[in-house]
């Protein structure tokens, strides 16, 4: 199986800060990895796909990059609505994979 | 717009069955892959496997054995059993519209998610 490793597992900011969160991923998957964001009592929702491309619909705050195989979500100009929690999820393998989540609070 | 939903019973009894089923609108469950993700309580997500328009599966190793889907393209629905279930099955249970572009899959969009509590 791929494991996936995201850091920080939580984290505190403020309205307006810059976030990032990372995903660490056991062997390289090119750029098979997407993004999510879970609000509380809520499904998850897709923000990003392929590493890097924004979603319909997903505020321009949200991007994705990718360093090796480090990928990189960053939140600029935090909102309050930003809450939740965050999962990255890889479809290189055949058997899909999300990561543990990072919790964000605001 | 696509919307996902999900519905079954909420309990089940331990060594029963889990049955639930996806409905689709707003567009047509053939020409895409469909999944199933759980939950469990305070933890993460497991992706739990998925099924094509023409009845093809995949299924998460770790539960191959206990798992079956099924789709029905005539009403646009997509089913999940899940045998001789446990206290550890516990889970929201997710269905989602996997999206295939030829190199990457991702989830878009996800039904509400739907609790099941194996319990006696």
């Amino acid at each position: 199986d791929i494991q996936m490793t995201q850091s920080p597992s939580s984290l505190s900011a403020s309205v307006g800060d810059r976030v990032t969160i990372t995903c660490r991923t056991s062997q390289t998957i090119n750029t098979y990895l997407n993004w999510y964001q879970q609000k509380p009592g809520k499904a998850p929702k897709l923000l990003i796909y392929a590493a890097s491309n924004l979603q319909s619909g997903v505020p321009s705050r949200f991007s994705g990059s990718i360093f090796g195989t480090d990928f990189i979500l960053t939140i600029t100009n935090l909102q309050p609505e930003d809450l939740g929690t965050y999962y990255c999820q890889q479809s290189y393998s055949s058997l899909y994979t999300f990561g543990q989540g990072t919790k964000l609070e605001i | 717009q696509v919307q996902l939903q999900e519905s079954g019973p909420g309990l089940v009894k331990p060594s029963e069955t889990l049955s639930l089923t996806c409905t689709v609108s707003g567009d047509s469950i053939s020409g895409h892959y469909w999944s199933w993700i759980r939950q469990s309580p305070g933890k993460g997500l497991e992706w739990i496997g998925h099924i094509y328009d023409s009845g093809s599966t995949t299924y998460n190793p770790s539960l191959k054995s206990r798992v079956s889907m099924s789709v029905d393209t005539s009403r646009d629905q997509f089913s999940l059993k899940l045998n001789s279930v446990t206290v550890a099955d516990t889970a929201v249970y997710f269905c989602a519209r996997d999206v295939n572009s030829g190199w990457n899959n991702w989830f878009d969009p996800w039904g509400q998610g739907t609790l099941v509590t194996v319990s006696s």
